[in-house]
Order: structure tokens, then C-alpha cells, then sequence
């Protein structure tokens, strides 16, 4: 099973839409992020949490908000989705603790397309 | 501001033979460096990665160089082999409080042809 699960994987939608990416993982990190990618680019960082109480703003974070229900669970709202907000969404976890690298691992991704 | 940066996007080599692929940087402040390879339609995944303190890490077949004073680094994979077909992130992170932040760059797509 994947560490790191997101869903939908696929999701097209209208502009107006409240629209939630949901990211789960099993790896017992503390940290997740939640990035963008668009095409010819690399990934932009929209919101990080490093832990259930901790949560930040990333380079991109207007338009969207997010949730971080329990340690394995953080989700990514679009309140009202426009079409420039077409792009892939992955999610990523890390684990800072002492003698680890806080290398950031990805989950498989989710393409939103905004119509 | 483009602060990491991939200027070849893309790169074609045949089965066995070595691939380099290049990533400069221009925040000296970057003191960690990581190589992600991604296939379509699946997620980056880790790869390797240096710190500043070293100028060369190696696993297996995958090699990353720093050269601090360039703000250069390169990812070498011998030998290369068709699976290895992907897009390639370099990205790069600060010390300190915001050791989180990753800055990556745009992608070098590696093709590998049999």
C-alpha cells in the first residue's frame, strides 16, 4: 500500500465550485505540505502544517485554505475554484525528528481541471 | 525570481551510456539539495541528495556533485537505462528555522532510448 494516498486522483469541476483534495498517509510523519505544479514549472508550495495544530502559508496560498483533521490526514479546500487553479496537486510529508533529513515524500497526485 | 534553476529541459541518451543533468542555483543560503525523479501521472520521487558540507554523494548508480563556489550541481546516472525515462527536479532548501521550504526548478525531462 501507498505511504502517501490522495483523492480524488482526477476531478473536473466548474468555476464556483467548492472543490476538497484529501491527503493520507501512513508513514507517521509529523509534516505535510501540499503543493501545485504547472506545466513547464516546478512545484510551488501552497500550505504546510508541522503538526495538527501548526498551520502555515505557503508562496501560493490565496484561494485556497486547508485542513489538518489528524496527524495522518491533511486537506486542501479550493472555496471557489477558478480556472487559472487548473493545475496537478500532490501532497507531501516529512519526518524532522533528529537523525532524519525532513526529506519531503510525495503522494501520487490529484489533476484538477477548473472549467 | 527564478532561484533554482534547470536550463536544459530536456535531454536524449542511449541505453548505457552516462547522463548528466545539470541544476544551478543562485541563493547561497541553500545548504541541502535533492534530485526527484517523476513518471507521468505518479508523484516526484526522491532520488538522492547532498548536503553543502560534501561535494560528491553517491548510490549505486546515481552520483550528485556540488560545487559550492559555481552554485552548480549535477546529477550523473551510470549507466543509463530506459526506466530511468523521466522528468527530473532539482530542488534546494535553506538551513535553519525554514529547513522545510523546498525550492525546486522547472524539470529536465530525460529520455532514454534502448
Amino acid at each position: 500500500d501507498a505511504d502517501v494516498t490522495q483523492t480524488p486522483r482526477n476531478r473536473i469541476t466548474k468555476t464556483g465550485k467548492r472543490i476538497m483534495l484529501e491527503c493520507s498517509q501512513t508513514k507517521g510523519h509529523d509534516r505535510m505540505y501540499w503543493y501545485r505544479q504547472d506545466p513547464g514549472l516546478g512545484l510551488r508550495l501552497i500550505y504546510y502544517s508541522f503538526d495538527v495544530k501548526d498551520i502555515n502559508k505557503g508562496e501560493i496560498s490565496d484561494g485556497y485554505s486547508v485542513s489538518r483533521q489528524a496527524q495522518a490526514k491533511f486537506s486542501l479546500s479550493l472555496e471557489s475554484a477558478i480556472p487559472n487553479q487548473t493545475a496537478l496537486y500532490f501532497c507531501a510529508t516529512s519526518d524532522p525528528s533528529p537523525g532524519r533529513t525532513d526529506t519531503q515524500y510525495f503522494g501520487p497526485g490529484t489533476r484538477l481541471t477548473v472549467l | 525570481d527564478q532561484q533554482v534553476k534547470q536550463n536544459s529541459p530536456s535531454l536524449s541518451v542511449q541505453e548505457g551510456r552516462i547522463s548528466i543533468l545539470n541544476c544551478d542555483y543562485t541563493n547561497s543560503m541553500f545548504d541541502y539539495f535533492l534530485w526527484y525523479k517523476k513518471y507521468p501521472a505518479e508523484g516526484p520521487t526522491f532520488l538522492i541528495s547532498i548536503s553543502s558540507i560534501k561535494d560528491k554523494n553517491e548510490d549505486g548508480r546515481f552520483t550528485v556533485f556540488l560545487n559550492k563556489s559555481a552554485k552548480h550541481l549535477s546529477l550523473h546516472i551510470v549507466p543509463s537505462q530506459p526506466g530511468d525515462s523521466a522528468v527530473y527536479f532539482c530542488a534546494a532548501r535553506k538551513g535553519g528555522g525554514s529547513n522545510y521550504k523546498l525550492t525546486f526548478g522547472k524539470g529536465t525531462l530525460l529520455t532514454v532510448n534502448p
